[in-house]
């Protein structure tokens, strides 16, 4: 069972325009939201991380909206870059150190 | 500061045999979690630890065990290897058990079983 579903599974951006991965969730005991990124052969890399108790939050060009109510929250990448091509993946946490991932995103910027 | 290293970066075992992992974590961080990524199921929990003790533990068999030392390096062991165990396997250390952290992931240590 996928405690938290990604969608969509890839993703293709012009240079400059605004990227969106979405994600799900039932457990309303996650309480910390996490973004990741991963190039190839590397280790997830935390990109911006939200809490339930706000609703947006953005660094640089990175912005995570987060809907309490409809247990959703997306990732926006605003004036995409192709060096932003990726695999992104949500996460959420229940209490302790344990995460549950979605099934990734892999985005890709087209220059 | 240094972040979460791992070794080895790249191995390949035979099928039967057993596996080590080892993970230093951020300097200061108390808490390191292991964390399995293949392509078809993803990524996923493997156990935690804080302070020398298991905290929690992900739906894998027994043959997937760690542990903690007092300087908070971790270790992870796989026994009897199968095909499937083949993958990437991360590390990740946060400064406090839980509530208001942020967890930091390590490059991986590259499983090939065949």
């Amino acid at each position: 069972q996928q405690q938290v579903k990604q969608s969509p599974q890839s993703l293709i951006v012009q240079k400059g325009g605004i990227s969106i991965i979405n994600c799900a969730y039932e457990n309303t005991a996650f309480d910390y939201f996490p973004w990741y990124q991963q190039f190839p052969g590397k280790g997830p890399a935390l990109l911006i991380a939200i809490r339930p108790d706000v609703s947006e939050k953005k660094e640089g060009r990175f912005t995570i909206s987060f809907n309490k109510s409809a247990k959703q929250f997306s990732l926006h990448i605003m004036d995409s870059q192709p060096g932003d091509s990726a695999t992104y993946f949500c996460a959420a946490r229940a209490g302790a150190n344990n995460l549950f991932f979605g099934t990734g995103t892999r985005l890709t910027v087209i220059p | 500061k240094a972040g979460v290293t791992q070794t080895p970066r790249y191995l390949i075992k035979t099928r039967g045999q057993q596996v080590t992992l080892s993970c230093s974590p951020i300097s200061g961080h108390r808490s390191v979690s292991w964390y399995q990524q293949t392509p078809g199921q993803g990524l996923q929990f493997l156990f935690e630890y804080f302070s020398e003790t298991q905290r929690n533990k992900g739906n894998f068999p027994g043959r997937f065990s760690g542990r903690q030392f007092s300087n908070s390096r971790s270790e992870m062991n796989v026994s009897t290897l199968e095909l499937g165990d083949s993958a990437l396997y991360l590390c990740a250390s946060s400064l406090v058990q839980q509530g208001g952290n942020t967890i930091y992931f390590g490059e991986g240590s590259w499983l090939t079983v065949v």
